[in-house]
């Protein structure tokens, strides 16, 4: 079975700092992909990055950008330049490459301090 | 071009009743799955349809179920609810169905968030 870690509950961040956000995940699949997804409090959730199992690139978006270490097996967000608008939940979620939904992890909600 | 819409937003319901969920996609998507969130399971994939047909299912019993229309609209239907039903339920709708690949972008709409008492 799939699953997904994200061990940090919550966290404070003063404005302008970077922010890393833990994800690991465990799969026997060769084929899967790794989303990133903010939650504002109005419930929504925001597709923010993705990465593939086969990208040999780290994936960006803006101030995005995604830590991929395979054989560690963790896809760690990394938000450059914290703004308050970042303060949300986060999400980081999983997909193998068959007939499957997403399988998301608990969350990690952030907070960004003036 | 419009997002995914989810009505109604808000609902109280009984435990015994049942209730129906809608979820419109965003225009041209083929593909939408439903999505369950509480605070102690975290979110949940229920499942998905595309072109009109239920193309997965996640481990829910039988009291949830779904369809889609012609339009790729679709509805989500809990009968005999449960107070542990009570849930942020959030629809998704994508261009592919979710068997097309590891990559598979959703998008979410606001959600419905039911209570039951």
């Amino acid at each position: 079975a799939q699953k997904i870690t994200q061990t940090q509950p919550g966290m404070f961040v003063q404005e302008k700092e970077a922010v890393t956000l833990d994800c690991t995940y465990d799969t026997s699949d060769p084929s899967y992909g790794l989303f990133w997804y903010k939650q504002p409090s109005s419930g929504e959730m925001i597709f923010l990055i993705y990465q593939g199992s086969y990208d040999q690139q780290n994936a960006t978006e803006g101030r995005y950008s995604l830590n991929f270490q395979k054989a560690r097996k963790s896809a760690n967000l990394v938000i450059s330049a914290s703004q308050l608008g970042d303060s949300a939940m986060y999400f980081c979620a999983m997909k193998r490459g068959g007939a499957d939904g997403l399988t998301f992890g608990k969350g990690t909600h952030l907070i960004i301090q003036p | 071009k419009a997002g995914v819409t989810q009505t109604p937003r808000y609902l109280i319901k009984t435990r015994g009743q049942q209730v129906t969920l809608s979820c419109s996609p965003i225009s041209g998507h083929r593909s939408v799955s439903w999505y369950q969130q509480t605070p102690g399971q975290g979110l949940q994939f229920l499942f998905e349809y595309f072109s009109e047909t239920q193309r997965n299912k996640g481990n829910f019993p039988g009291r949830f179920s779904g369809r889609q229309f012609s339009n790729s609209r679709s509805e989500m239907n809990v009968s005999t609810l449960e107070l542990g039903d009570s849930a942020l339920y959030l629809c998704a709708s994508s261009s592919r169905p979710t068997s097309g690949g590891a990559y598979n972008e959703q998008f979410f709409g606001p959600g419905t968030r039911l209570t039951v008492l």
